[in-house]
């Protein structure tokens, strides 16, 4: 069946430090890789939405300087939180397609990020 | 833009008795995606249902919704709950012509009493 692992399970950073996050699709391939950040006491918000040989599409408040995000095959996706503060404090969910419609998005369990 | 409207906070009730949770949407695409995620502790969101299709019941699980265009509703239903049902539900859609954009409601928790 279709899986998605994302790692590290949870991590803590210091202010100011930088984290990257690793999202792997097992099989089937991820054309289309969303990034999602649940913070404290709210819901999901979509940071980005990546296709493999597309321009990655960053949400309003969200950013590449400071989300980059890679997405080198159909397999495999990372993003790293640059200058964590702790308004980065969440839940971060990566969301794969498998590109052929929007019917189904296959989730990991999500980098849980603490920021000291 | 695109928005999700979902019975917030906390919903108890007994098991055996009826769950009904609400979720309204506004899109100005006339074909959106409706969703229903489960969360359970600690595990990641999970597809229960979807529908593209106006007035067509959709089941799965035990779990209902019916995607109503005229009213812009999407409501989850199950005619009697159990303990296993306690769980975050979150109300999503995806209305966008980028396929891959997903929208979620902030989320229900259910809670189911013995």
């Amino acid at each position: 069946g279709a899986l998605v692992y994302q790692y590290p399970r949870r991590t803590i950073c210091k202010s100011g430090t930088s984290m990257r996050m690793e999202c792997q699709a097992v099989g089937f391939q991820a054309t289309s890789v969303a990034w999602y950040r649940q913070s404290p006491q709210k819901t999901f918000e979509l940071i980005a939405l990546s296709t493999v040989n597309s321009a990655i599409k960053y949400e309003q408040n969200f950013t590449q300087e400071k989300f980059p995000i890679s997405h080198p095959n159909l397999s495999f996706s990372s993003m790293t939180v640059l200058n964590a503060y702790l308004e980065d404090r969440g839940l971060y969910l990566c969301g794969a397609s498998l590109g052929q419609s929007n019917e189904r998005l296959f989730f990991g369990h999500g980098t849980k990020l603490s920021v000291l | 833009g695109d928005s999700v409207t979902q019975t917030e906070g906390l919903v108890t009730l007994t098991e055996g008795l009826p769950v009904m949770l609400n979720c309204t949407y506004q899109t100005i695409y006339s074909n959106p995606f409706l969703f229903w995620y489960v969360q359970h502790l600690n595990e990641s969101p999970r597809l229960l249902l979807k529908s593209f299709t106006d007035n067509k019941r959709t089941e799965h699980q035990g779990f209902h919704a019916t995607l109503h265009k005229s009213s812009s509703s999407f409501h989850l239903q199950k005619s009697s709950a159990q303990l296993s049902d306690s769980a975050l539900y979150y109300c999503a859609l995806s209305g966008d012509t980028n396929a891959y954009k997903v929208i979620f409601g902030k989320g229900t928790h259910l809670h189911v009493l013995p």
